[in-house]
C-alpha cells in the first residue's frame, strides 16, 4: 500500500491558519473515521494532536481541528505560533487491518 | 503514567536479525484493549508503520513487510519485542514503539538501528 499523501510543506505567519491535506483512498481515508494526525519536533517521538478525525487529546491546543471529506482529511492550525513549526503526519485504519501513515507535511511559521 | 522505552543493539550486519524490546512502565501491557505497535522511521523521511501486537498475541503486521516481521509479548516482564529478519541498509532506520491500534498515543523516545557491515 502506498502511504497517504501530503505535501512536503506548507508555511505560514504567526496569527493565520493553515491546513494540511491527507488523501488516502476508499479503503482507508475515506472506509473509516480512524484518521488520527502527529507532530513531530527534530529529534523527538512523534505526539498524537487530532484522533478519529476530530478528536483532540486532552491538553492539545485549540487551535489544532481535524476534519475529513470523502478520501480526504485535512488539519487547520489556526493562529498559527512560532512553537507549531514542526513536521506533521496523518494515519489512516486500512481495509486490511493495516495502519498508512502520510509522507509527512514541515510546516514552516515565517 | 504510561511510559514506553525500546532497547536493542544499534548496529546489526546486513542479513542479520534485528531484535528490539519495548518495555512498559507506569501501567498494565495486559489492560483493556490496547494493542502494542512499532514504527519506524528512516533518517529525513516519513513514519513506516510495522505491525502490533494485543496482550493476547493476537498480531497484525504490514503486508509490505510480512515474512521478515515477528512481533512477541511476554506480559509478565511488561515487555513486548521486535524482529526482522533479513535486513538490509534499507531497514536503517529510529524504531519506536507506541501504545494504540489505529490511535497511538503513548510512544517511546525511539531508537537508532543502523544495518552496516
Amino acid at each position: 500500500q502506498s502511504a497517504l499523501t501530503q505535501p512536503a510543506s506548507v508555511s505560514g505567519s504567526p496569527g493565520q491558519s493553515i491546513t494540511i491535506s491527507c488523501a488516502g483512498t476508499s479503503s482507508d481515508v475515506g472506509a473509516y473515521d480512524y484518521v488520527s494526525w502527529y507532530q513531530q519536533y527534530p529529534g523527538k517521538a512523534p505526539q498524537l494532536i487530532i484522533s478519529e478525525v476530530t478528536n483532540r487529546p486532552s491538553g492539545v491546543s485549540h487551535r489544532f481541528s481535524g476534519s475529513k471529506s470523502g478520501n480526504t482529511a485535512s488539519l487547520t492550525i489556526s493562529g498559527l505560533q512560532a512553537e507549531d513549526e514542526a513536521d506533521y503526519f496523518c494515519s489512516s485504519h486500512t481495509s486490511s487491518s493495516a495502519l498508512l501513515f502520510g509522507g509527512g507535511t514541515k510546516l514552516t511559521v515565517l | 503514567q504510561v511510559q514506553l522505552q525500546e532497547s536493542g543493539p544499534g548496529l546489526v550486519k546486513p542479513s542479520q536479525t534485528l531484535s528490539l524490546t519495548c518495555t512498559v512502565s507506569g501501567g498494565s501491557i495486559s489492560s483493556g484493549s490496547y494493542y502494542w505497535s512499532w514504527i519506524r522511521q528512516p533518517a529525513g523521511k516519513g513514519l513506516e508503520w510495522i505491525g502490533r501486537i494485543h496482550a493476547n498475541g493476537g498480531t497484525n503486521y504490514n503486508p509490505a513487510l510480512k515474512g521478515r516481521v515477528t512481533i512477541s509479548v511476554d506480559t509478565s516482564m511488561k515487555q513486548f519485542s521486535l524482529k526482522l529478519s533479513s535486513v538490509t541498509a534499507a531497514d536503517t532506520a529510529v524504531y519506536y514503539c507506541a501504545r494504540g491500534v489505529t490511535i497511538l498515543d503513548c510512544w517511546g523516545q525511539g531508537t537508532l538501528v543502523t544495518v552496516s557491515s
